[in-house]
């Protein structure tokens, strides 16, 4: 079965500086992986994938990711964090057809 | 104008109550999902439906019942509720069923369940 782990339960930065939330993969076949955020009560939105091609994905709000092969990684990153990017991040990978299986969350806090 | 709607988004009921969980998604997509999260912030899928049909069903107790009237919506109806129902319910669809692993799955704002 395909799953993802996230080894941090909460990352914390402040204002202006880079950021990185990890997520390592395992797969048989072809990675398909996505990165969602979820703020306080709300839903789970819908950041970047990886499906295939270029390694640096880009995605929503100034987020990409690196999908890393040799050390089965699809780390989140955004060269300079903001407060309003404090939320719940999930690491997800696609299981067959229809299921997302998603990693345990990282929650992200920026600092003023 | 919101793409996948779910109602209500708060729900505090009695145990041993049968409630009903609304979704409908505008997206014209033709699979829909239920995915539940707990305390602890796990998501985990329940449902999945392609074009009205049931296609994942994952160990969910069978006083879970969804049901889906169309493409466009899946309902959830949970009988005799019990407090370890108490999460928030997410639906979500997508489109495509086999061969299209890299779409994409919209989720909705989320039903926050409460047994009490």
């Amino acid at each position: 079965a395909q799953s993802v782990a996230q080894p941090e339960d909460q990352v914390n930065v402040a204002e202006g500086n880079p950021l990185t939330v990890k997520c390592t993969y395992s797969v048989s076949g072809n990675p398909y992986l996505f990165w969602y955020v979820q703020y306080p009560n709300r839903g789970l939105q819908f950041l970047l994938k990886y499906i295939t091609g270029d390694n640096l994905v880009k995605g929503s709000y100034g987020f990409e990711a690196e999908f890393n092969k040799s050390q089965t990684s699809f780390h989140l990153k955004k060269p300079s964090a903001l407060v309003s990017d404090s939320a719940l991040y999930f690491c997800a990978v696609r299981d067959g057809f229809q299921k997302l299986v998603f990693g345990t969350g990282t929650r992200l806090l920026v600092s003023p | 104008d919101t793409a996948v709607s779910q109602t209500p988004k708060y729900l505090v009921t009695q145990m041993g109550n049968d409630k009903s969980i609304k979704c409908e998604q505008n997206l014209g997509h033709d699979t829909m999902y239920w995915y539940k999260q707990d305390s602890k912030k796990f998501l985990k899928i329940m449902f999945s439906y392609n074009n009205k049909e049931l296609i994942i069903n994952e160990t969910v107790p069978n006083r879970f019942s969804p049901k889906s009237p169309d493409k466009a919506h899946l309902n959830l109806h949970i009988n005799s509720l019990e407090l370890g129902d108490s999460a928030v319910y997410f639906c979500a669809s997508s489109q495509g069923y086999r061969g299209q692993r890299g779409n994409t799955i919209y989720f909705g704002e989320g039903s926050w369940l409460t047994v009490v």
